[in-house]
């Protein structure tokens, strides 16, 4: 079935730097979703992107989606101790009668003061 | 977006027992889903939630150990039954954004962090 994989894993970084994540898949995806899922809480939706080759801002957050509509990418700007969370990306599973959303393995952010 | 809210926020339980997880939105949805988060883990789809019909179950889950209930268009039940350490995670509903977006996101209450001894 369809798997969604994002790198890295993990990140822990200064307060202050940029930060680059990507997800990949192996079949092609319509929409790309980018949540962030904050200890303790569900997932907030951050950036929905629905053609390839998108590119959208959320204040700090861009995201893309890759023209071969297989990946994505989400960079935040300028990180600050409160982008602290776990990013995921998911996309809509088209097999069925509902979209159901398959989720990407996650990474996690830590960002040091 | 839907406001979702989830009861209760976390329980502890004994293992054999059940808990019934109930989710409401603020506004009247056709699409609710219940998804399981084990810990360190990714999000996994248990069921989609439709109103007058059963539950439409992924693979893996069925419903005597998942039962659901979708009375209305704002409202489902998730039962963990007969419960097992296993069970131990975080269960979260969500609902497809109003048709009129046209788009596929989806919105998710806070979660239940159930544990079970």
């Amino acid at each position: 079935g369809q798997q969604l994989n994002q790198s890295p894993q993990s990140m822990f970084i200064q307060e202050g730097e940029d930060v680059s994540m990507n997800c990949t898949s192996s079949s092609i995806f319509n929409t790309w979703l980018w949540y962030k899922q904050d200890p303790g809480e569900g997932p907030v939706l951050l950036i929905a992107l629905y053609k390839a080759g998108e590119l959208t801002s959320n204040g700090r957050l861009t995201a893309q989606f890759g023209i071969t509509r297989k990946d994505s990418f989400l960079n935040i700007s300028a990180s600050i101790p409160s982008d602290v969370g776990i990013y995921f990306c998911a996309g809509p599973n088209y097999g069925g009668a509902t979209n159901k959303l398959i989720f990407g393995t996650g990474t996690l952010l830590a960002v040091q003061p | 977006s839907a406001v979702i809210s989830q009861k209760p926020s976390r329980d502890i339980c004994q293992r054999g027992t059940s808990l019934t997880i109930q989710c409401q939105v603020d506004s009247q949805v056709t699409m609710m889903f219940w998804y399981r988060q084990q810990p360190g883990q990714s999000l996994t789809l248990i069921a989609t939630a439709n109103q007058g019909s059963e539950a439409t179950y992924e693979s893996g889950f069925v419903i005597d150990k998942f039962p659901i209930s979708r009375p209305n268009l704002t409202f489902s039940t998730l039962t963990v039954s007969n419960m097992s350490p296993e069970d131990s995670s975080i269960y979260l509903c969500s609902v497809e954004a109003p048709l009129e977006t046209l788009y596929n996101e989806q919105f998710f209450g806070p979660g239940t962090r159930l544990t079970v001894l």
